[in-house]
């Protein structure tokens, strides 16, 4: 069974301070990661994907991925406001013709002003 | 990013009549297609993966002949809510690899399904 775990929250931080998400994913196979913000009553939107071990930054997000111990996780620098969401992780198997995802149930983020 | 757009964004019908909801890609071709539904404050559920040229697939406890699927083009899918009963109310939402880097996903706005 190919799961993604998150940590369903809600987690509270204040503005400005780093929101830091955390996602565990449980088939090896998985080689690409990706990132869905989902406010509510909305549809997912891609925030960032990440395939290589390490960190990959872009504006206030930063995804870090480490195959070896199978994590993967999202840092909100600054959090704002409108950063409150729910926060879905996804992993893909490589392979051609291998689109589909799997998700992670969310972790609720809820930035206090 | 790569733009999905579906219609309609909101239905209410009957329940025992049938809703298509259409999943159009804007600017890439698609030949896969994901269909999701979500109920309130759960997570995303794939339903079926729809595919241009050929029959879909569906996941496991979904009905097949409730949930019809076409994959009419390489910018169009097509879910038809057969039979509709209020327990079907939902949040239907589908989703295309773009084709970039890492063939990521971009989701449709949704749709919110409400069957009296």
């Amino acid at each position: 069974q190919k799961e993604v775990e998150q940590n369903s929250g809600p987690l509270s931080v204040p503005e400005g301070a780093i929101a830091s998400l955390n996602c565990t994913y449980s088939d090896r196979g998985s080689q690409s990661f990706f990132w869905y913000r989902q406010y509510s009553g909305k549809s997912p939107e891609l925030i960032m994907f990440i395939y290589s071990n390490g960190d990959k930054e872009d504006g206030r997000f930063t995804a870090q991925l480490n195959k070896a111990s199978q994590y993967v996780s999202l840092l909100i620098r600054d959090s704002q406001p409108s950063d409150s969401a729910t926060y879905l992780c996804a992993a893909r198997r490589s392979g051609a013709g291998s689109y589909q995802l799997t998700f992670g149930k969310g972790t609720k983020l809820s930035v206090i002003p | 990013g790569a733009v999905v757009s579906q219609h309609p964004s909101w239905v209410i019908c009957k329940s025992g009549t049938s809703v298509k909801i259409e999943c159009r890609s804007l600017d890439f071709q698609a030949t896969t297609m994901f269909w999701y539904r979500q109920f309130p404050k759960q997570s995303l559920m794939l339903m079926a993966t729809s595919n241009e040229g050929s029959k879909a697939t569906y996941e496991q406890g979904v009905e097949k002949d409730k949930f019809l699927i076409n994959h009419a083009s390489l910018t169009l899918s097509t879910l038809t809510v057969t039979s509709a009963h209020p327990e079907d109310s939902s949040f239907y939402i589908c989703s295309a690899p773009a084709g970039g880097p890492r063939d990521e996903q971009y989701f449709g706005p949704g749709t919110r399904l409400t069957v009296l």
